[in-house]
């Protein structure tokens, strides 16, 4: 049974950072494309990053070059998103999905709040 | 970047309805669309990919069609557990836009 489960959110203030986990089981992870989704609070679903198997290619949401990195580590079966000078607006749950062409597999999501 | 919009925003609906929601893309994508059922408080779940295959386990009730530029989603006989919100996404270019969704409402 595939899973994707993610960790390491929390509150953090404005121009903080976190580092988001996502520990994937069930499937042959160094095969597929990971991805990052957020949901802002009442919102719709957003695209945020996408990383292909070996690292090689890696995309993200325009607006938040620079301040946030998707990475992978194969040997751990783990996705990370390091997230810096973190804003209000990046308030959201945030997904893992695995997947080039479909997100066919979601973890349960993990709440990132950022107040002060 | 391609924008997905999605029409209704919205929909009240009966058990047993047909239920249509129509996805239209700022510039055709050929057919790399997904749909994606979402409940609340739930992660979302892909309910087909490629315009109109359904990912293993959806009920048949489910169909899509479309290419290009205009893609519609169809519930035939709408059940309980189908009062959702469904999201469509592109696939043809990053980034993967997702539509605004649509929530599809108890009458």
């Amino acid at each position: 049974e595939v899973q994707l489960v993610e960790s390491g959110g929390g509150l953090v203030k404005p121009g903080g950072s976190l580092r988001l986990s996502c520990a994937a089981a069930g499937f042959t992870f160094n095969s597929y494309t990971m991805n990052w989704v957020r949901q802002a609070p009442g919102r719709g679903l957003e695209w945020v990053a996408s990383i292909s198997g070996s690292s090689s290619y890696i995309y993200y949401k325009d607006s938040l070059k620079g301040r946030f990195t998707i990475s992978r580590d194969n040997a751990k079966n783990s996705l990370y998103l390091q997230m810096n000078g973190l804003r209000a607006e990046d308030t959201a749950v945030y997904y893992c999905a695995s997947g080039t062409y479909r997100f066919d597999n979601w973890g349960q999501g993990t709440q990132v709040t950022v107040s002060s | 970047a391609i924008q997905l919009t999605q029409s209704p925003s919205s929909l009240s609906a009966s058990v047993g309805d047909r239920v249509t929601i129509t996805c239209r893309a700022s510039q055709g994508i050929s057919s790399d669309l997904a749909w994606y059922q979402q409940k609340r408080g739930k992660a979302p779940k892909l309910l087909m990919y490629d315009v109109s295959t359904l990912e293993s386990g959806v009920p048949s009730r489910f169909s899509g069609s479309g290419s290009g530029t205009d893609f519609t989603l169809t519930i035939n006989f709408l059940q309980p557990e189908d009062f959702a919100t469904y999201y469509c996404q592109q696939f043809n270019s990053n980034p993967r836009t997702f539509g605004p969704g649509t929530k599809v409402e108890i009458e």
